[in-house]
């Protein structure tokens, strides 16, 4: 079964580091990857999306993310986190039925 | 501004009182669809809609009825609501087809409490 697995419930880190939200997929074909964040009482907003091409993607708000085929990983990462950073992090994958499957979400707190 | 609108944000009723979500985009996209999110679960699919009169099952339908009249307009019925639908209701759209390499545009969500 095709699935998106986003292995941390909850990621924390000091604000000034670098931070990583991790996303493995399980799909056939060439799927279009996507992060979207969640702010309070928000929501979903787009930040980032690899189609093709560069396997380091930037994005919104000083986010990039970095595509590894062989991994079938798209990680989220930032290198100095703030403390407005802290949301609920959503890795989604689009398959060849153009139908997205989305993993069960990532916390992320930033602590000053 | 390109938005998605979904009414009311915040509902409390009682179990059987059927109720309308309603949600609209002004972004002229052909794909609608609704999601509930739920803690641990993420986000499910209830319907989607392709364009106008084309509706489809996403992964948890049951309960739950969709209508699309209207290219811009997707609302979301809960004909005799139970206290499982409670949740957190996103209405999404984006392009289809050529544009399916785009993002969705979510509303801001719904927070349905079914007594």
């Amino acid at each position: 079964a095709q699935s998106v697995a986003q292995p941390e419930d909850q990621v924390n880190v000091a604000e000034g580091n670098p931070l990583t939200v991790k996303c493995t997929y399980s799909v056939s074909g060439n799927p279009y990857l996507f992060w979207y964040v969640q702010y309070p009482n928000r929501g979903l907003q787009f930040l980032l999306k690899y189609i093709t091409g560069d396997n380091l993607v930037k994005g919104s708000y000083g986010f990039e993310a970095e595509f590894n085929k062989s991994q079938t990983s798209f990680h989220l990462k930032k290198p100095s986190a703030l403390v407005s950073d802290s949301a609920l992090y959503f890795c989604a994958v689009r398959d060849i039925s153009d139908q997205l499957i989305w993993g069960a979400g990532t916390k992320l707190i930033i602590k000053p | 501004e390109a938005q998605v609108t979904q009414n009311p944000r915040y509902l409390i009723t009682v179990t059987g009182k059927k109720l309308t979500v309603t949600c609209s985009q002004n972004m002229n996209h052909e794909y609608m669809s609704w999601y509930r999110q739920d803690p641990g679960l993420g986000l499910r699919q209830i319907y989607y809609s392709m364009n106008v009169e084309v509706t489809d099952k996403g992964d948890v339908p049951e309960g739950y009825k969709v209508s699309r009249k209207e290219k811009r307009n997707f609302p979301l019925i809960l004909e005799s609501p139970s206290p499982n639908q409670t949740s957190l209701y996103f209405c999404a759209s984006r392009l289809f087809g050529t544009g399916s390499n785009q993002p969705q545009h979510f509303g801001d969500g719904t927070r349905l409490s079914i007594l």
